[in-house]
């Protein structure tokens, strides 16, 4: 089992709605959670970060950890087709330099 | 703003040939990673460094190399490419300050490799 899982859609969504992508990982070690969105033939960009648990908001974007499911989401309120990319989650334990990184769900919002 | 650069951003190159990736960060990071990204395979790390003349083997190290002689410099060495070497590539940098988002990973823009 890989230690982190991403279902890799694609998810296509009309403007405007709420959109939703998760993720969840085994090793309980983790404390270190991030999202990164990639366009296409771009290399990935930082979108949210948060230490432990928690939710963490930026504009539109809504980050939650869920350490006692091993469960993480971002929440992309208002969607826009700039938006679109593929989205990928990222986590790290205290020690040890590496991240470990989902495959990545591709977004699609259509105009 | 932290700045990751990467040589070129399209390489195309011969079956057998040494090819030199290199990567710049402006942050004074201490770390530094490349990674191969393939379709259905994700993110792979190939080599990483947390100091000057330091590395460490990835998950997949076969067939490359890595050398880092100034602090803000890291280059991936493919020493005879090949066809299956065909992929992006993608450098980052991160902080040693834990639990800071310094310490969360920053990419370059990344480059396409195509091995003829």
């Amino acid at each position: 089992q890989k230690e982190v899982e991403q279902d890799p859609g694609p998810l296509s969504v009309p403007e405007g709605a709420i959109v939703s992508l998760n993720c969840t990982y085994s090793n309980s070690a983790f404390q270190y959670f991030m999202w990164y969105r990639q366009y296409s033939r771009k290399g990935p960009e930082l979108l949210m970060y948060t230490y432990s648990s928690g939710n963490k908001e930026d504009g539109r974007f809504t980050a939650q950890v869920d350490k006692s499911s091993k469960y993480i989401s971002l929440f992309i309120r208002d969607s826009q087709p700039s938006d679109s990319a593929t989205y990928l989650c990222a986590m790290k334990a205290n020690s040890g330099y590496a991240l470990n990184f989902g495959k990545g769900t591709s977004l699609l919002v259509t105009p | 703003d932290v700045k990751v650069t990467q040589s070129s951003r399209y390489l195309v190159k011969r079956t057998g040939e040494k090819v030199f990736l290199e990567c710049v960060q402006d942050m004074d990071h201490e770390n530094m990673f490349w990674y191969r990204q393939d379709p259905g395979l994700g993110l792979r790390l190939i080599y990483f460094s947390y100091d000057v003349k330091m590395k460490e083997k990835g998950d997949i190290p076969e067939g490359y190399s890595v050398s880092r002689e100034k602090k803000e410099r890291f280059s991936l060495i493919l020493e005879s490419a090949s066809t299956n070497q065909t992929s992006m590539y993608l450098c980052a940098s991160s902080s040693e300050d834990r639990g800071d988002v310094r310490e969360t990973q920053y990419f370059g823009p990344g480059t396409r490799l195509l091995v003829l």
